[in-house]
This record gives structure tokens, sequence and C-alpha cells, in this order.
């Protein structure tokens, strides 16, 4: 069964500061991941997205990883702002027909001042 | 900036009531998808549909229907609401083919009492 798992499940980080959320996933075969920002009450938004080939791609002071080898990804925040606090969703994309989407649990972030 | 809008933001209604949640965009994207979820749970797609005339069952069961008569419009019935119904509701459109990004509206909130 496919499954993306992420953690930490909620995380409070004074503003400034970075943090790194994880995400495994056993999605096979595999075709993309993406990360998601959803704000409160918001429809997700996405950040980035890599390809098998990719392990590294940034999008302003979000930074995401992969390892296709492992099977992680990692987004990286770099100095924080009260803005970012969200939920963050990693996706994984099958490589099959209908490149069905599987959704992590997101991890909740919160900056505090 | 996406152009999906759904309607309404939030909704409170009694129980077996029948209720239509609409979701409409305007970036001509052939696929579309409904997912429910949970406060602080994963998403969880219910339907999505591939163009005109064409709708499917998501991952999850549920009493709901949709219906794809326009590229532009994906509204979702419940026949008769039920407290169980209670969620927020989030619909999504994407191109064929591509790095098919889904781009969400904002969820509605449905409340059944």
């Amino acid at each position: 069964k496919n499954q993306v798992e992420q953690s930490p499940q909620s995380l409070i980080i004074l503003e400034g500061k970075n943090c790194t959320l994880q995400c495994n996933y056993t999605v096979s075969p595999f075709s993309n991941l993406r990360w998601y920002k959803q704000d409160t009450g918001r429809g997700p938004v996405s950040l980035t997205i890599m390809t098998f080939s990719e392990n590294t791609k940034s999008n302003g002071r979000y930074t995401a990883t992969l390892d296709a080898d492992t099977k992680q990804s990692s987004l990286h925040i770099t100095a924080s702002q009260l803005s970012d606090s969200a939920s963050y969703i990693c996706v994984v994309s099958a490589g099959n027909a209908g490149n069905m989407l599987t959704f992590g649990g997101g991890t909740r972030l919160m900056v505090k001042p | 900036e996406a152009d999906i809008y759904q309607t309404p933001r939030y909704l409170v209604i009694g129980t077996g009531k029948k209720i239509t949640l609409e979701c409409s965009q305007t970036m001509g994207h052939d696929k579309m998808y409904w997912y429910q979820q949970d406060p602080g749970m994963e998403l969880h797609l219910i339907h999505y549909s591939y163009g005109v005339n064409s709708t499917e069952k998501g991952d999850l069961s549920s009493e709901s229907t949709v219906s794809r008569i326009r590229t532009e419009h994906f509204p979702l019935t419940l026949e008769s609401a039920r407290p169980s119904h209670t969620s927020q509701y989030l619909c999504a459109s994407s191109r064929r083919g591509g790095e098919e990004t889904q781009y969400f509206g904002p969820g509605t909130r449905l409340l059944v009492l």
C-alpha cells in the first residue's frame, strides 16, 4: 500500500530560526514528490515539485531535497517568518495510469515572535 | 494565483438536507478532484474527473455524488446530509499531462447538525 509519513507532526519555532521537515514514502512506482503549504482554512498551495532525477529544489526560503534511494524528502525553511505558520504537506505521485497522489498527514508549523 | 473557486465557503445545515458544493475553475484544466479533510488530518480523495462526462470514485468511500457537464464546473452533491459528513471539502484541478500540479480552491467547511 502506498504511504507517505511526515515528521514531526507539529513544530513550534521562534521567528528567524531555521527548521527541517521530513517525509518518508513507500509509493511505487515513483513519479514525483511535491511539498504543499496549507494555511488554516485554505486550500494547499504548491511550493516545490521534484522528479526522480532531482535531489534539491529551492523556492525562496524553502529548499526541498529528495533521496530517491532511501525514499526520503525534506523541506528546509530558512529564516522563518510568522507567515510561515501553516501545515506543510508532502505529496507523492505514483507513476502509473492516473498519476494518483498519496498525501502525507502534514506537519503543523507554528512560528512565534 | 490559481483561479479555482468554491462556494459556499461555510455551510451549516440540518440532518437530511440536500446540499450541493460548487467548484469552478477558469484555467481550462481537464482534471478536477474533490478531497475531504477533517481538521488536522490528511486529505482524502473522494471523487475525480478526467474531463467532461468523466467521473470516478476516489480512495475514500463517500456518499456524495459528482457531475462534470462542463469543463470548468465540478459540483459535489449530498442527497441527505448527516453529522458524519461534517468536514472540509477541497476542490482541485490540474492539466492533463506534464507535472500535473494540482491547484486547490479555498475549501468549503461543512457542519451538519
